[in-house]
């Protein structure tokens, strides 16, 4: 059972760029996340899943994208990097039942020049 | 604006004495409240809830008390250990379309001295 898992570990970006974040899950979670977490911001939420075929705007969706084809992925765009995307990004699963109880990826360092 | 608020971004505890660290919300339709425990280079682990209906969880080492009428939980570590040196969020939630995509604090960074 790998759990959540995130793909790249670490990337750096020039300004304008676009790439995706991967995210993978094997304990056929309903609810999947993707948060960003920034020195003295905490865990900042960008969009959210409840279902495949089903996603949602959070916190700060602004500049991301993202689908749910199936139960297990959930891959976040960015359209066209910028500086201010600079961040660590957690993808996190949960169950319906707990759905406030997460289970969160290693994380992405993302550095965008 | 934030909604849940963690006003102490770092802690320093002797090795066997508590640690007691505090969250503050201002959304009374949370429902759910947690602390995540996380290590640098890794993502957050959950490490206690607690429904809005009690006001008391504990979890061996770890109890989280709420005062709903201040609108304040705590997380007690007793006794502290070293290992416990990690940032903890606390974080909330509601049912939101049915679901309960939590809001986290900006975490308080606990250092625990041998």
């Amino acid at each position: 059972n790998a759990g959540v898992t995130q793909t790249p570990k670490f990337q750096v970006l020039k300004t304008g760029q676009s790439m995706t974040l991967q995210c993978a899950q094997d304990m056929n979670h309903e609810y999947m996340s993707w948060y960003r977490q920034d020195p003295g911001m905490g865990l900042r939420l960008i969009h959210y899943s409840v279902g495949a075929g089903i996603t949602d705007q959070g916190e700060v969706p602004n500049g991301y994208n993202v689908s749910r084809s199936t139960t297990e992925d959930f891959p976040l765009r960015l359209l066209s990097a910028a500086p201010s995307q600079t961040s660590v990004y957690f993808c996190a699963s949960s169950n319906r039942d707990r759905s406030h109880e997460q289970y969160f990826g290693p994380g992405t360092r993302l550095t965008v020049t | 604006d934030q909604q849940v608020k963690q006003n102490s971004p770092s802690l320093s505890v002797q090795e066997g004495r508590i640690s007691i660290l505090n969250c503050d919300y201002t959304n009374s339709m949370f429902d759910y409240f947690l602390w995540y425990k996380k290590y640098p280079a890794e993502g957050p682990t959950f490490l206690i809830s607690i429904s809005s209906i009690k006001d008391k969880n504990e979890d061996g080492r770890f109890t989280v008390f709420l005062n709903k009428s201040a609108k304040h939980l705590s997380l007690h570590i007793v006794p502290s250990q070293p290992g416990d040196s990690a940032v903890y969020f606390c974080a909330a939630s509601t049912a939101s379309g049915g679901s309960y995509i939590p809001t986290f604090g900006r975490g308080t960074s606990l250092i625990v001295h041998p």
